[in-house]
């Protein structure tokens, strides 16, 4: 039972250096989404997708980017890391045939110095 | 500016206490969820309510969904160490995939 598997678990980057994260579900799921979390802040939606070929913007995209050429993977890549990016991502899937329960990974711990 | 209030950020009690965490906002939603995130993992969804008024119980937990649904809360009875833990609630919108997340109660129980 994979579920909703992220690489890397933890990564270290310099200011300005690009890098995606990685994000793969194996049930099927229609929607996927990418959060980040802080500490006092909860988790704040990046972006989002409701199928294939369907992305959007979600609570804070700026200096993020996400593609959706299949229904398995939803990959999230920062362009020009920055220290404010200093976080742990979490990406997560549901479907309607699920109840829309949301499944998350397991976070990738991202420290950009 | 956190559309769902969460309190209190901290709790910290004894083994075999009871515990209230709510979640308000002053917007209606369609359902809310509770999640629980232990460290180094993802948020595990608890429950979810989708009905004013709705109370649900899993063994020593009762959600309640608050009659306009704007709120809910989470009540753990006879507190245990495995109960330690990040609790999150998380509202949606009507016909609407994104959810909105609380920004936590941090829960820790002592033996």
């Amino acid at each position: 039972n994979a579920g909703v598997t992220q690489t890397p678990k933890f990564q270290v980057l310099k200011t300005g250096q690009s890098m995606t994260l990685q994000c793969a579900q194996d049930m099927n799921h229609e929607y996927m989404s990418w959060y980040r979390q802080d500490p006092g802040m909860g988790l704040r939606l990046i972006h989002y997708s409701v199928g294939a070929g369907i992305t959007d913007q979600g609570e804070v995209p700026n200096g993020y980017n996400v593609s959706r050429s299949t229904t398995e993977d939803f990959p999230l890549r920062l362009l020009s890391a920055a220290p404010s990016q200093t976080s742990v991502y979490f990406c997560a899937s549901s479907s309607t045939v699920s109840g829309n329960t949301i499944y998350f990974g397991e976070g990738s711990w991202l420290t950009v110095v | 500016t956190q559309l769902l209030e969460q309190s209190p950020q901290f709790l910290s009690i004894q083994e075999g206490e009871n515990l209230t965490v709510y979640c308000n906002s002053s917007s209606v939603f369609s359902s809310l969820q509770w999640y629980r995130q232990e460290p180094g993992e993802g948020p595990v969804l608890l429950v979810t309510v989708v009905t004013g008024g709705e109370v649900k119980k899993l063994k020593r937990l009762t959600f309640q969904f608050g009659d306009a649904r704007k709120d809910s809360s989470l009540h753990i009875t006879a507190a245990q160490p495995g109960d330690t833990g990040l609790y999150l609630c998380a509202a949606q919108g009507a016909n609407d995939y994104k959810l909105s997340f609380g920004a936590g109660t941090t829960v820790t129980v002592r033996a």
